[in-house]
């Protein structure tokens, strides 16, 4: 059983820089897991971020980036806004499969 | 502007098969994705993908769910469909179908209860 780990919480200051991360059980992430990320806050659907580690949807803002930081997927949030308060998800692909993880609760406090 | 909506049946009773349909619009399903997914999320718990179907009609399957799903697409009506059989409580969850290019519906309730 494939296990995909995000950091349950995380709390950053308004304009401030986080950094939400996304592990493997299986070992390292590169790019051949094309990570994505979501974001969705309460009573919404998720909304699509970012995709195959770095690209950005045409929605997406420039304050959000994709990276893959050491052995890990990464999200980071620069100059984070009050209404980046939210649930994120990340989503790899295991050859065919794709595997959620469990989710971010980022406060923005 | 593309927009995916779910319709089906809100209550299923436990034994039974959910059937779902995601129906796409402002363009063709075959050109605004490359392939189409069903993920769900049940009431305070976080996301789980059940499947994707290709625009060719390939399939695949979360290996949890694959004795009991079946996917399928009419590229004619601009729709994409997902069958669970054998439903029991533990399938009530809000339903959501997306595109690979990032759109997302807004998701159905489906409780399963007799």
């Amino acid at each position: 059983q494939t296990v995909v780990t995000q950091e349950p919480s995380l709390t950053v200051s308004p304009g401030g820089t986080v950094t939400l991360t996304c592990a493997s059980s299986t070992g390292a992430v590169t790019s051949s897991y094309y990570p994505n990320w979501f974001q969705q806050k309460p009573g919404q659907a998720p909304r699509a971020l970012i995709y195959s580690t770095s690209n950005k949807h045409s929605w997406t803002p420039a304050r959000f980036s994709g990276s893959l930081l050491g052995a890990k997927a990464a999200l980071t949030l620069s100059g984070v806004q009050p209404e980046d308060e939210a649930e994120y998800y990340c989503l790899l692909y295991y050859g065919g499969a794709w595997v959620f993880g469990g989710g971010t609760k980022l406060t923005v406090l | 502007q593309v927009q995916l909506q779910e319709s089906g049946p809100g209550l299923v009773k436990p034994s039974q098969t959910l059937s779902l349909t995601c129906t796409v619009s402002g363009g063709s399903i075959s050109s605004n994705s490359y392939y189409w997914s069903w993920i769900r999320q049940p009431a305070g718990k976080g996301l789980e993908w059940i499947g994707l179907i290709y625009n060719s009609g390939s399939t695949r399957y979360n290996p949890s769910f694959r004795s009991r799903i079946t996917m399928s697409i009419d590229t004619s009506k601009n729709q994409f469909s997902l069958n669970l059989s054998s439903v029991t409580a533990a399938d009530t969850a809000v339903y959501y179908c997306a595109g690979d290019a990032g759109y997302w519906g807004q998701g159905t309730l489906v409780t399963v209860s007799s």
